[in-house]
């Protein structure tokens, strides 16, 4: 099975730098994904991670250690607009398993 | 490009109803497609994945199913629906090679009174 843990909070000021852990396990890992989901809306795609390193998306970045079975997604300048859940996801096979994801409150 | 459409947006139904939810993609060809369900407050849960037409993969014994009729449609049914199925139901799709990110629709919010 797929077992994957992130902290279930984290708040913090406009323009600061947010870092969500994402540890798992997993038999037949190909990859690491990061969705953004606000409230009553969808998951977003934010960055997929296959190879260990950083992947930057404009003010977003995404870390894989496949060693560690770690990643983390960086939040950099936040916005108020940037509050939401963040979900990592284990890409396995065909199928995402997703963590139970971290709320981020961004306050003025 | 591709787009994901999925209806209805909201769904109030009575219990023991049946459901039909529909997922369509445009812009691609054979996409691999998804159901997932998502209780108030929690991740997403995989209900079903389809690699093709008439391929259906079930990840939880539960009290729906799902068909693929078209290379491009996606249907979550149930006869008789159960309280324990209220929920956010969301369709995704990826390129249909293995292990690519997944893209998902904006979901129907289901009630089941």
């Amino acid at each position: 099975g797929q077992s994957l843990e992130q902290p279930s909070e984290v708040t913090a000021v406009e323009g600061a730098i947010v870092q969500i852990n994402c540890t798992y396990q997993t038999s037949g890992f190909y990859g690491l994904s990061w969705y953004q989901q606000h409230d009553g809306g969808a998951p977003t795609f934010l960055s997929y991670n296959a190879l260990d390193g950083l992947e930057e998306t404009g003010r977003f970045s995404s870390f894989l250690s496949r060693s560690d079975s770690y990643g983390y997604l960086l939040l950099q300048e936040l916005q108020m607009k940037d509050s939401a859940s963040y979900f990592c996801a284990v890409q396995h096979d065909y199928k995402l398993s997703f963590g139970a994801g971290t709320t981020v409150t961004v306050r003025a | 490009s591709q787009t994901i459409h999925q209806w209805p947006a909201t769904l109030v139904q009575p219990v023991g109803s049946p459901l039909s939810l529909e997922c369509t993609v445009e812009g691609t060809s054979n996409p691999n497609l998804y159901w997932y369900r998502q209780a108030a407050g929690r991740g997403l849960q995989l209900l079903f994945y389809s690699v093709g037409i008439g391929q259906i993969s079930s990840e939880v014994p539960q009290n729906l199913s799902a068909s693929r009729p078209q290379d491009r449609q996606f249907i979550l049914s149930s006869k008789k629906l159960l309280l324990s199925d209220s929920g956010f139901y969301l369709c995704a799709w990826s390129v249909g090679t293995a292990n690519q990110p997944q893209h998902f629709g904006d979901g129907t919010r289901l009630s089941i009174l």
